[in-house]
């Protein structure tokens, strides 16, 4: 079945930091790719998407490119801030909304 | 509301109650989305509905569980005889459209399930 690995936190920086949280997926198609984030206290939150190889997603200074050769949604911010602390989660979904999510990696941002 | 509303926030039950927990979607939205967190882990899919039509509950992980959105708005998510490995948080999401390519998902905060 599908499945998404992502690696395993806490991340731990500092401000302003380079970020990359790594996802890599299984899928038996051609999946859409989603980092959801969940600040604390609160829901998730679709942080960024792409539904074809190649593509990128960006949103608030994040992005990951969907790279097909690699199965591989990676997560990638050039300069973090304290306000970045959260659980961010990487999934997928083929054709269909039910999403498979990974296991999230907490990041924690230092000032 | 603005977004999706969940209730409770947290729910304490021995095992062996039943429980059940709420949720309001956003005002019009067609789909609605179940999903179980256990700490630590991902949200894992339980079941969805398309209106009030309940079009998978692959999901479901016995049969002690029972969703249902009788007018396609509120939905419940019943747990008949709780045990302790039903203790995660249960979220709700639901979004404006059926299922394409990718369509948004707003979630509610979820309800907190403790099994003593």
């Amino acid at each position: 079945g599908d499945s998404v690995t992502q690696m395993e936190g806490p991340v731990t920086l500092s401000e302003e930091a380079f970020l990359t949280i790594n996802c890599t997926y299984t899928a038996t198609g051609y999946p859409s790719l989603f980092w959801y984030v969940q600040y604390p206290g609160e829901g998730l939150q679709l942080l960024l998407k792409a539904t074809k190889a190649d593509d990128k997603g960006s949103n608030k200074g994040f992005e990951a490119t969907y790279r097909k050769e690699t199965t591989s949604f990676h997560l990638e911010k050039g300069s973090v801030q304290v306000s970045d602390s959260a659980v961010y989660f990487c999934a997928l979904s083929e054709g269909f909304q039910k999403l498979v999510f990974g296991t999230g990696t907490r990041l924690l941002v230092s000032p | 509301g603005a977004g999706v509303s969940q209730s409770p926030r947290y729910k304490v039950a021995k095992r062996g109650q039943d429980v059940a927990l709420r949720c309001d979607p956003i005002s019009g939205h067609v789909s609605l989305f179940w999903y179980q967190q256990a700490l630590g882990q991902g949200p894992e899919f339980l079941t969805y509905f398309q209106n009030e039509a309940q079009l998978d509950k692959s999901g479901l992980p016995s049969d002690r569980f029972f969703a249902e959105r009788p007018e396609g708005s509120v939905s419940t998510l019943k747990i008949q005889r709780t045990q302790q490995e039903d203790s995660a948080v249960y979220l709700c999401a639901s979004s404006a459209m059926p299922p394409g390519a990718g369509e948004k998902l707003f979630f509610g905060s979820g309800t907190q399930l403790s099994v003593l």
